[in-house]
């Protein structure tokens, strides 16, 4: 049973464009978590995500970050026109609803 | 607002000691804590899942205690080793949501 796969593992990307992070969860899970990670912070949650149903957004900045977790394929978080500031780690982690969490390795975005 | 506090933010002890990690939680009102570890520059690895109704778990050396009413959890290690050198994190959720709150965490180094 292949854990959570996130990709890509590092991500450069300049000032403006969008980046995409995707996640796959573990098999037989229908929900995904995405956190942040500034450098030398504690992890933040983002969003909370069942296939098809964004069910908790409290913690997306709103705007430019989007997220989605369609039917078919892996949850997907968007952050378009990327600043300096959004330079860090981000990691999903995959559950049944409520229970424990499984994280992924995590994305490494780095704006120039 | 549910925050949580993790003392000490560091320790540093020779192999073989048994240890004593602390959370604490503002809000009581919580369905589960849960205890990771985070290796740097890694992803977070699942330790423990304590249910509200549970008052302990235990996984190997590891112990996790939860007591709900005077907001704490701790995470005992036993017979420390020098694989066990880590971060170590605790989650809550926030009463009535989904969103989960970290710990900054506590910082281990166990000495060979």
């Amino acid at each position: 049973n292949a854990g959570v796969m996130q990709n890509p593992r590092h991500l450069v990307r300049r000032r403006g464009q969008e980046a995409r992070l995707r996640c796959s969860p573990m098999k037989g899970h229908s929900h995904v978590y995405w956190y942040r990670q500034l450098p030398e912070e504690g992890l933040k949650f983002m969003v909370y995500l069942q296939k098809e149903n964004i069910i908790d957004e409290s913690g997306m900045p709103k705007e430019r970050f989007s997220a989605e977790f369609p039917k078919e394929g892996p949850s997907i978080l968007r952050i378009q026109q990327v600043v300096r500031g959004d330079s860090a780690a981000y990691f999903c982690a995959s559950t049944v609803d409520q229970g424990e969490q499984y994280f992924g390795p995590g994305t490494r975005l780095t704006v120039t | 607002k549910q925050e949580v506090t993790q003392i000490p933010a560091a320790l540093s002890v020779p192999e073989g000691e048994n240890l004593v990690l602390n959370c604490s939680f503002t809000d009581s009102a919580i369905y589960n804590l849960q205890w990771f570890r985070q290796d740097p520059g890694k992803g977070l690895t699942s330790l423990l899942l304590i249910q509200s109704s549970q008052r302990e778990q235990t996984s190997g050396r590891l112990n996790a205690s939860l007591d709900k009413s005077s907001g704490r959890s701790t995470l005992y290690i036993a017979a420390s080793q020098p694989g066990d050198s880590a971060t170590y994190l605790c989650a809550v959720p926030t009463s009535g949501t989904y969103k989960y709150i970290f710990g900054t965490g506590t910082r281990l180094k166990v000495l060979a």
